[in-house]
């Protein structure tokens, strides 16, 4: 498609349940980037696939955070036992292979609310 | 830890006047500089990527310069309208390879005030 679509738009989950959400970037595009925003619009980077290779996942949690991308599948950002600290919008943002020195937009997903009760 | 900053936080424009806020940014190991217009619910927009000393970009009443020897970026909105009314987020890449994660500073709320 045209835009990254991301599912659901809100989800509520009671502590320690499970969460997962679900990216379709652009159809073409090589990477996929997940941003958390939980306060004054700060938006911290998680992790980012390279087609179904994880590229970086500096930001990533060390437990309960877990991502895939694979092929013909929307990629998929999954919290084990949700806690309430993990309540943010979740973005997610794809891009095309970068072209010689162009560097490359991230076009953005309108994001998947969590809310941990 | 980078440090990205934007001032002001908040700010009210009459309809008709032109405004301009701040990005900061680390100076070295500058890659690129990225703008961002949102709107709460939205996907937050690219309006410019920047990534040459002395850049300046356009798009319609919208522009922005870049000094990378400083570290700070100017966003400009010329005879602002209703519809600017947004967050305007800036994003600092550190990477030469050009789809680097990005670190974002907190925004700038802009309302416009008819």
């Amino acid at each position: 498609g045209e835009e990254v679509a991301q599912t659901p738009k809100h989800l509520v989950r009671g502590e320690g349940q499970k969460a997962k959400l679900y990216c379709a970037p652009i159809k073409g595009h090589s990477y996929v980037f997940w941003y958390q925003q939980v306060l004054k619009n700060e938006f911290k980077f998680l992790i980012s696939f390279q087609n179904e290779n994880v590229f970086d996942e500096t930001g990533m949690p060390k437990e309960r955070f877990s991502a895939k991308c694979l092929p013909n599948s929307p990629c998929s950002l999954e919290i084990q036992a949700t806690k309430l600290e993990d309540s943010a919008v979740y973005f997610c943002a794809s891009s095309p292979r970068p072209t010689g020195n162009n560097y490359n937009e991230q076009f953005f997903g309108p994001g998947t609310r969590l809310t941990v009760l | 830890i980078l440090n990205v900053e934007q001032s002001p936080q908040s700010l009210h424009v009459q309809e008709g006047d032109s405004t301009n806020f701040t990005c900061s940014f680390p100076s070295s190991n500058f890659y690129a500089l990225h703008w961002y217009r949102w709107e709460t619910a939205k996907s937050p927009e690219a309006l410019f990527v920047m990534t040459l000393n002395g850049d300046e970009k356009k798009k319609g009443r919208i522009s922005a310069t870049l000094n990378t020897k400083e570290g700070y970026s100017y966003l400009y909105i010329k005879g602002s309208q209703p519809e600017d009314s947004a967050t305007y987020l800036c994003a600092f890449g550190d990477s030469n390879f050009g789809n680097e994660k990005l670190t974002f500073g907190t925004g700038t709320r802009l309302t416009i005030i008819p």
